[in-house]
This record gives structure tokens, sequence and C-alpha cells, in this order.
């Protein structure tokens, strides 16, 4: 099993532009996240999917859009990139929502 | 609002030295608590999930505690070895939309 898969890894962006981040998991969970971290921030929940065809807002949704592909993707999209979203995405899934989670590598943003 | 602190921020100890993680929150309302590990330019790993009813869990060298009635969890890492350095973070899930972490500490275990 892979687990939690993240592409790209690093990203580079100029201010508008936009971009789509890809989460695979292949456990067969049900529930899907992604977070962004920051220094000194701890990670903060962007969205969520609680299962296959349902999306909510977690802490920190503005500037963000999500797509539930299916039950194993989860992307995240920025529609016009902000310097503000400069920031490591961590895409998360869990068989339900309040059991562990497992999280992939990450994928580094910079936003100049 | 649930707040999550953990003290040190920081520690370095030599290698085989037992050591404590600390963790404290103001809200006692939780479903469970988790420790995690995140190595440098990696993602996180859980270590050990207590639930709101349980005490402390055990996995190998490392042990868990919780007091609710106080706010506070301890990470109890024996025996420490360098391939235990990391950031060790203390996340709550109290049921609402969002799990709460903490910010932290990291660990520097010396040969």
């Amino acid at each position: 099993n892979a687990g939690v898969t993240q592409t790209p890894k690093f990203q580079v962006l100029k201010t508008g532009q936009s971009m789509t981040l890809q989460c695979a998991q292949d456990m067969n969970h049900n529930s899907m996240y992604w977070y962004r971290q920051d220094p000194g921030m701890g990670l903060r929940l962007i969205y969520y999917s609680a299962s296959e065809g349902t999306t909510d807002k977690g802490e920190v949704p503005n500037g963000y859009n999500v797509s539930r592909l299916n039950k194993r993707e989860f992307s995240l999209r920025l529609e016009s990139a902000a310097p503000s979203q400069t920031s490591v995405y961590f895409c998360a899934s869990s068989y339900m929502k309040q059991e562990t989670q497992y999280f992939g590598p990450g994928t580094r943003l910079l936003v100049l | 609002k649930q707040e999550v602190t953990q003290i040190p921020a920081a520690l370095s100890v030599p290698e085989g030295e037992n050591l404590v993680l600390n963790c404290s929150f103001t809200d006692s309302a939780i479903y469970n608590l988790q420790w995690f590990r995140q190595d440098p330019g990696k993602g996180l790993t859980s270590l050990l999930l207590i639930q709101s009813s349980q005490r402390e869990q055990t996995s190998g060298r490392l042990n868990a505690s919780l007091d609710k009635s106080s706010g506070r969890s301890t990470l109890y890492i024996a025996a420490s070895q360098p391939g235990d350095s990391a950031t060790y973070l203390c996340v709550l899930d109290t049921g609402r939309r969002a799990l709460t972490f903490g910010s932290g500490t990291r660990l520097q275990v010396q040969p």
C-alpha cells in the first residue's frame, strides 16, 4: 500500500496563477482532509470530506476550492494564488472522521 | 476555543536518556488525544491515540498519559535513540470540524 500520496512535492507560482494539488489514498478511507502548515501556527484545516460526495469548510477555506473526485482522490485548487498561500500543504485520510488520520508527505508551495 | 500548548518547544538530550514531553489544553471536552511525530520535510505519523475514557496508551518505548481534569497529557520516551529525533505534536479531537494541533516539541537526541 502506498498510503496517502500527494503531487507535486514542490511548486513555485506567481501571484494570480492557479494550480491544483492532488491527493490520493489507497486505504479505502471514507474521510479526507487538506491542511496547511505554517511556522508557529501548527496545522490548520482548510477543507475536509467526511465521505464521498461531501465537502465542508475547515478553519481557513478562503482562497481554496476542493473536489472529492471519488473515494480515493481529493484535490485542492488555488484559483488565484497569493503570497499568503505560501505554505506546506498536507493531505490526510481516515476511515471515519474521529479515527486516526494518515498523512501524505506534503507539498511545499511558494507564491512569489 | 480549544488551545493546545506544548512545552518545551525544543529539547536536546544525550542518547539513552528517558524524557517527558508535555501538552496542556484548555477544554476538557475531548473525544481523543493523539501524539504525532513529524520528521523534517515529511508528513505526520500517528504514534499513540488515547480515547477520552482512557488514561494511558503504550507502544514499545512510548507511553502517553491523559488527565482530562487537569487538561494535561504527557508523552514519555524511554531510552531515547538518535532515530527519535523529530518534532512531536499533541493533537486534540473535540468533535468539531477541525482537530486542534499544538505547535510541537522539537527533539534532538545526541549520539
